[in-house]
């Protein structure tokens, strides 16, 4: 295990189009963060799963945004009607979330870069 | 609303001058403070975390709920600390990130 992986690592793509991405954690992680990173700013938190419940999802994901990660290990993220303004790098990272209260580092995939054209 | 702010886009500092990268941040009850880091095209990682109180790196960084402050300091900056920087905060559950918009810092040899 190498650690979170992300596919693919840039994607180019007309507004319009529909656009999925996938985020495989590091295998004992339960939960799985989304951020998305535009230029000059810090990561924005998107949405996250424990296993397969999608429990946070921020306000910035509209309804073109969908997430899902139906066996509680990957996930996958899908971006339809895309628009200029959703180019960004889309970061994912997981972790072992707060057993027993304690925090458990998350860790983070290189991301996917996004363009639309 | 919950908010963190990293007043500074890009700090430079000689080898061996003492670093401060300052984080304020705004929160409703009690917040999980962390500072991230990112090297040149690598992840972005866990550099500390204030509950731990350790030093990482000859890093430090205090809570200081007065005024609602994260500082993160080193009092000899080195060549390798070049990087970007980012001061993030969480709810106690670790739902949910909320992260500053980062600050550079550049340590000129």
């Amino acid at each position: 295990d190498t650690g979170v992986s992300q596919d693919p690592r840039h994607k180019i793509t007309k507004r319009g189009q529909n656009v999925t991405f996938r985020c495989d954690p590091i295998s004992e992680h339960n939960r799985l963060y989304w951020y998305r990173q535009t230029l000059g700013q810090g990561p924005e938190f998107l949405t996250y799963f424990q296993n397969e419940a999608q429990l946070e999802k921020s306000r910035l994901l509209s309804d073109r945004f969908s997430a899902e990660r139906p066996k509680g290990s990957f996930s996958t993220l899908e971006i339809q009607r895309t628009e200029q303004g959703d180019s960004a790098m889309y970061l994912c990272a997981s972790s072992l979330g707060n057993r027993g209260g304690r925090y458990n580092e998350q860790f983070f995939g290189p991301g996917t870069r996004l363009t639309v054209l | 609303a919950q908010r963190v702010t990293q007043p500074e886009k890009l700090l430079s500092v000689f080898k061996g001058a003492p670093v401060e990268l300052k984080c304020n941040y705004s929160y409703s009850g009690s917040p999980e403070l962390f500072w991230y880091v990112q090297y040149s095209r690598q992840r972005l990682q866990l550099l500390l975390r204030h509950i731990s109180r350790e030093s990482i790196k000859g890093f430090t960084a205090d809570l200081n709920k007065g005024e609602t402050s994260f500082h993160l300091k080193k009092p000899f900056a080195q060549e390798e600390d070049s990087a970007m920087y980012y001061c993030a905060l969480s709810d106690y559950n670790f739902n949910k990130f909320y992260f500053g918009s980062g600050t550079k810092l550049n340590v000129k040899p």
